[in-house]
Order: C-alpha cells, then sequence, then structure tokens
C-alpha cells in the first residue's frame, strides 16, 4: 500500500517570499501521479499542481513549482510570491498509474499561513 | 456549473437517523470517488463506482455504509443509523477515466453533523 507523508503540519511565510511544502511518499510502483491539492477555508478542494513519475522534468504552474525526486521519493512544492489568497491546507496526494480510475491517497496536509 | 455538485452542503442528523449524501459528477465522467475528511485530518478514500458498478469498496466501514452510482441519476452515499463518529465532511470526485492522467476534480463536500 502506497502512503504519503507530510512532515510539516504548519508553515507561515511572508507575503511576497517563497516558501516549500515538503512531501515524500513510499510505493514499490513505477508508474504513478502526484499532485497537490489546496484547501482554502472555503473547505474546496482545488488542484494546483500535478506530476507524471515518468517525466523528469519538473512540473511548473505560474507561481507553483514542484521539485520531484523520484528515486528519493519526494515531491515538494515551491510557491513564490507568496500571496495573501495562498492561505490554506495544503494536501499531498498520489495515485497510481498502473490501472485506470485509481483512488488518491494523501497526506494529512500541511497548513500555511500568508502573513502581510 | 459544470462542475461536481454535492448535496447538500450541510446535514444535521440525530444517532440512529440515516444519512443520504448525492453527488452528480461533471458532464462526460464516468468515475465517482467518495472520500471522507475527518476533523483536522486528511480526505480518506472510501469507494470508486462506475455506473451502476462498484469497482472498488476497500476504504468502506462493513456495517452501515453503502453507495450507489445507478445508470441514471446521481451518486449516492448512504449512512444507516449514524452514530457521532461519522460526523466529517464528505467528498465526491470524478474523472472521465480515460486517458494516460485522469486528475480527479472534486465538489464542495457535504458537511454531516451527528446531534
Amino acid at each position: 500500500a502506497q502512503t504519503v507523508t507530510q512532515s510539516q503540519p504548519e508553515m507561515s511565510v511572508q507575503e511576497a517570499e517563497t516558501v516549500t511544502l515538503s512531501c515524500t511518499y513510499d510505493t514499490s510502483e513505477n508508474n504513478y501521479y502526484l499532485f497537490w491539492y489546496k484547501q482554502p477555508p472555503s473547505r474546496q478542494m482545488i488542484l494546483v499542481i500535478r506530476q507524471e513519475a515518468y517525466k523528469q522534468q519538473n512540473a511548473t504552474e505560474n507561481r507553483f513549482s514542484v521539485n520531484f525526486q523520484k528515486a528519493a521519493k519526494s515531491f515538494s512544492l515551491k510557491i513564490s510570491d507568496s500571496q495573501l489568497g495562498d492561505t490554506a491546507m495544503y494536501f499531498c496526494a498520489f495515485m497510481s498509474g498502473e490501472t485506470s480510475g485509481s483512488r488518491l491517497t494523501f497526506g494529512e496536509g500541511t497548513q500555511l499561513t500568508v502573513n502581510p | 456549473n459544470a462542475g461536481v455538485m454535492q448535496n447538500p452542503r450541510h446535514l444535521v442528523r440525530r444517532r440512529g437517523q440515516e444519512a443520504r449524501l448525492r453527488c452528480s459528477p461533471m458532464k462526460g465522467h464516468s468515475h465517482v470517488y467518495w472520500y471522507r475528511q475527518l476533523p483536522e485530518e486528511g480526505l480518506k478514500f472510501m469507494v470508486y463506482l462506475q455506473k451502476e458498478n462498484i469497482i472498488d469498496e476497500s476504504g468502506m466501514p462493513k456495517e452501515r455504509f453503502s453507495a450507489e452510482f445507478p445508470k441514471e441519476g446521481p451518486s449516492i452515499l448512504r449512512i444507516q443509523q449514524v452514530v457521532r463518529g461519522d460526523s466529517a465532511a464528505y467528498f465526491c470526485a470524478s474523472s472521465p477515466g480515460t486517458g494516460s492522467i485522469q486528475p480527479q476534480h472534486f465538489g464542495d463536500g457535504t458537511r454531516l453533523s451527528i446531534l
């Protein structure tokens, strides 16, 4: 079974600065996908960024980028130029690519607070 | 709104009553997933369904919980004889079920409170 670990329950950053959220996972599979989801106080689950394990290039979406280290099974999220609206709970998630329509396995989350 | 629709947003039940949570997937999506989020925790997988079929229910409690996704209409998560420990946010997600990567799109969740 896959596991996802987020070792930082809480983090804070000043507006306009950069912050990195950590995520590690454990799997014996070679084909899988990784995601970061954001859950603001409204409690919606919003997809932030995704990464295919077979791609060596790190995914980037505007101010959000990942550092994917497959050998180390690490998938950190970097948020540049932090904005107040980035304040949210961030969840790292794993999905197997072995079968179609697989479940997501989530970490316990990191609560990020952006301070003005 | 073409997103995943869940209703009700909030549901209050007394212990022993039944709770029915509904989820209409995004248009064109044939795969539905249910997740539960207990207070201060991450989301935990419960069940994965396609139309008229339960594909993976390994995350469902063995008793009192059931799910369906009929040919017509929304997917239903049913909890019988609710207890205080069932209080949680229940999220539904859907995906198209085809292609090499199938990001799941989430609804806004149903917050279930048990009195």
